[in-house]
Formats: C-alpha cells, sequence, structure tokens
C-alpha cells in the first residue's frame, strides 16, 4: 500500500514567518511529487513540483526533496493572510503510463496577523 | 480556455438512486482522472483514462463506472448511490506520460446521498 503522510495540522504561522510544510512517502520508486493549495470550498490548485533532489524555489515558495530519506517539504517565505489554506501534498509513483498519484490528506495551515 | 469544467456543481440523490457527473476539458489533454474527497480527508482516486477508449481502476472504484469516447469527455457514473457516496467530486486532466503530470482540477461537484 503506497501512502503519502502529511501532519494534519492546524499550523499556525505570525504574518510575515516562514512556514513550513511536510510530507513523506513510502515508496522509493517514486519520481515526482507535487504541492497543491485548496482553499475551503476550492478545488486544488498547483503551486510547485519537484523531481529531483535538492531545492526548487518559485517566488516565495521553495520545495525541498529528499529521495533517500523520502520526504519532500514546502517553505513559505514571508508568510501571508492568503496562504491560510489547507496544503496537498502528491505524489507520482512510477514512470510509466499507468503510474498514478496519491495524494496526502494535508495539512491546514493558518497565518495569524 | 475553460480549462476542467464540471456539471452539476451540487446534487442531492435519494439512496438507490442513479446519475452521471460530467468532466469536460478543453486542453487536449489525454490523461484524466476522477477523484472524491471526503471532509477533512485528501483525494482518493476513483477511476482515470490514460486516452480515449482506455480506462483503469484507482484506489476506490466500487460504485462508480466511467467511460471515454472521446479526448475531452470523461463521465463518472454512480449505480445505486449510497449514504457512504456523499463527497465531493473532483475531475482532473494533465498531459504528458511517465513522471511529469501537473494535474489541473475542476472546480468540483458536491453530491449528498440522503
Amino acid at each position: 500500500q503506497k501512502e503519502v503522510e502529511q501532519n494534519s495540522g492546524p499550523l499556525s504561522v505570525p504574518e510575515g514567518a516562514i512556514a513550513s510544510l511536510n510530507c513523506t512517502y513510502s515508496d522509493r520508486g517514486s519520481q515526482s511529487f507535487f504541492w497543491y493549495r485548496q482553499y475551503s470550498g476550492k478545488s486544488p490548485e498547483l503551486i510547485m513540483s519537484i523531481y529531483s533532489n535538492g531545492d526548487k524555489e518559485d517566488g516565495r515558495f521553495t520545495a525541498q526533496l529528499n529521495k533517500a530519506s523520502q520526504y519532500v517539504s514546502l517553505l513559505i517565505r514571508d508568510s501571508q493572510p492568503s496562504d491560510s489554506a489547507t496544503y496537498l501534498c502528491a505524489v507520482n509513483y512510477g514512470y510509466s503510463s499507468a503510474s498514478k498519484i496519491i495524494f496526502g490528506s494535508g495539512t491546514r495551515l493558518s497565518i495569524r496577523p | 480556455n475553460a480549462g476542467v469544467t464540471q456539471t452539476p456543481k451540487f446534487r442531492i440523490l435519494k439512496i438507490g438512486q442513479s446519475m452521471t457527473l460530467q468532466c469536460t476539458q478543453d486542453m487536449n489533454h489525454n490523461y484524466m482522472y476522477w477523484y472524491r474527497q471526503d471532509p477533512g480527508m485528501g483525494l482518493k482516486l476513483i477511476y482515470y483514462s490514460v486516452g480515449a477508449g482506455i480506462t483503469d481502476k484507482g484506489e476506490v472504484p466500487n460504485g462508480y463506472n466511467v467511460s471515454r469516447s472521446t479526448t475531452e469527455d470523461f463521465p463518472l457514473r454512480l449505480e445505486l448511490a449510497a449514504p457512504s457516496q456523499t463527497s465531493v467530486y473532483f475531475c482532473a486532466s494533465s498531459y504528458g506520460s511517465g513522471g511529469e503530470k501537473t494535474q489541473y482540477f475542476g472546480p468540483g461537484t458536491r453530491l449528498l446521498v440522503l
């Protein structure tokens, strides 16, 4: 059973601070990793994707991948109230066209003024 | 581009009724997916399709059926609705094979089975 684990939160972070979200996955065959943001009552939207070990930066967001330790994280710098949402980690297992994306249950992030 | 569209937005079903959730994408994506999301939970894959005429089961396929006659459309059929199927249903599409499958989601269909 392939699994993707996230702390459900809520994670409360003061405005302007760094929010750190973590995700672990069970299968070493995982090839690509995604972070989605989901506002309450809305559909998920892609924030970051990462495929190689190391860091990937996009504006205030940085995704970090460590395949040896089987974890992926998302850092949000200069947190804003608009960052308050649930963040879903998703993992794509395998190379083939039949590979599947498994989602974690999400971490709820709250940015306090 | 409208992206991924879903209808209806909300529906109430009685136990035992059937319905079809519609999903259409205009991005010419070869991959399409159906997920359900229960309150406070992540997304569970119901069915997916890698192209017209090809579908396969996901994690939670029981009680559902799909078809993919065109690249654009991927309807989800619920037969004999049960209270356990109360959920929010998201359709998604993506382009590409292998490891790179950025998914684009529709707005969702909220289903209540009473």
